[in-house]
């Protein structure tokens, strides 16, 4: 049972534009999302991050969204950069698991020049 | 990198073998995890520690156990490889405020 979901494997934008990037999660009790990139042959490295008690962070070209009620968060990255192309992970924890994070199967993301 | 060695980098190893994985981490930190990458199923939690000699199972475990003896490594061990098995090893340690994990580099493992 896949508790976090991103259901678009791939996505390709033009450089200068948004891309968006989403995560659809199933357990109600998920209190806190990250989003990861992984370039080839790398470690996944950590990107931005969310508590569920907001609905919206920012960090430069980077905005997570959080729509608690649809079990849906999204990561906006404005305006793309040909070196934004990776692998994107989004991942969720339930405070009471023992920090471990569940992590979604990831959209690679393309951005051309 | 938040001193965080994985080896080796490459494996290739035959059915059947007994492997074993090691994460080395310079910086005293308390929880390490393992994970596996396999396409369609993204990052998939093998075991954890929160200190050592404490160990629990992720949602992966059949097949793999594993060992903190130390603070600064935790070893994975495939006790008789399969082709399933046939994956990236992440291992990553948790770092300070907000549950952020911060990742190795992997281990590209092939079982023949």
């Amino acid at each position: 049972d896949q508790q976090v979901k991103q259901n678009s494997p791939s996505l390709s934008v033009q450089e200068g534009r948004i891309s968006i990037l989403n995560c659809d999660y199933t357990n109600s009790m998920f209190d806190y999302f990250l989003w990861y990139k992984k370039y080839p042959a790398e470690g996944p490295t950590f990107l931005i991050s969310i508590s569920s008690i907001k609905d919206k962070n920012e960090d430069g070209r980077f905005t997570v969204f959080l729509n608690k009620s649809a079990k849906h968060l999204s990561l906006h990255i404005v305006p793309s950069q040909p070196g934004d192309s990776a692998v994107y992970f989004c991942a969720a924890r339930v405070k009471s698991s023992g920090d471990k994070l569940t992590f979604g199967t990831g959209t690679r993301l393309a951005v051309r020049p | 990198d938040a001193g965080i060695t994985q080896s080796p980098r490459h494996k290739v190893t035959e059915t059947g073998t007994p492997v074993t994985l090691r994460c080395h981490q310079t910086e005293n930190h308390r929880y390490m995890y393992w994970y596996r990458q396999d396409p369609g199923h993204g990052l998939r939690l093998i075991h954890y520690s929160y200190g050592v000699k404490d160990t629990d199972k992720g949602e992966v475990s059949d097949g793999y156990s594993v060992s903190r003896s130390k603070t600064e490594d935790f070893l994975l061990t495939l006790e008789s490889a399969t082709s399933s098995q046939t994956s990236v090893y992440f291992c990553a340690i948790r770092s300070g405020v907000n549950e952020k994990l911060f990742f190795g580099s992997g281990t590209q493992l092939s079982v023949l």
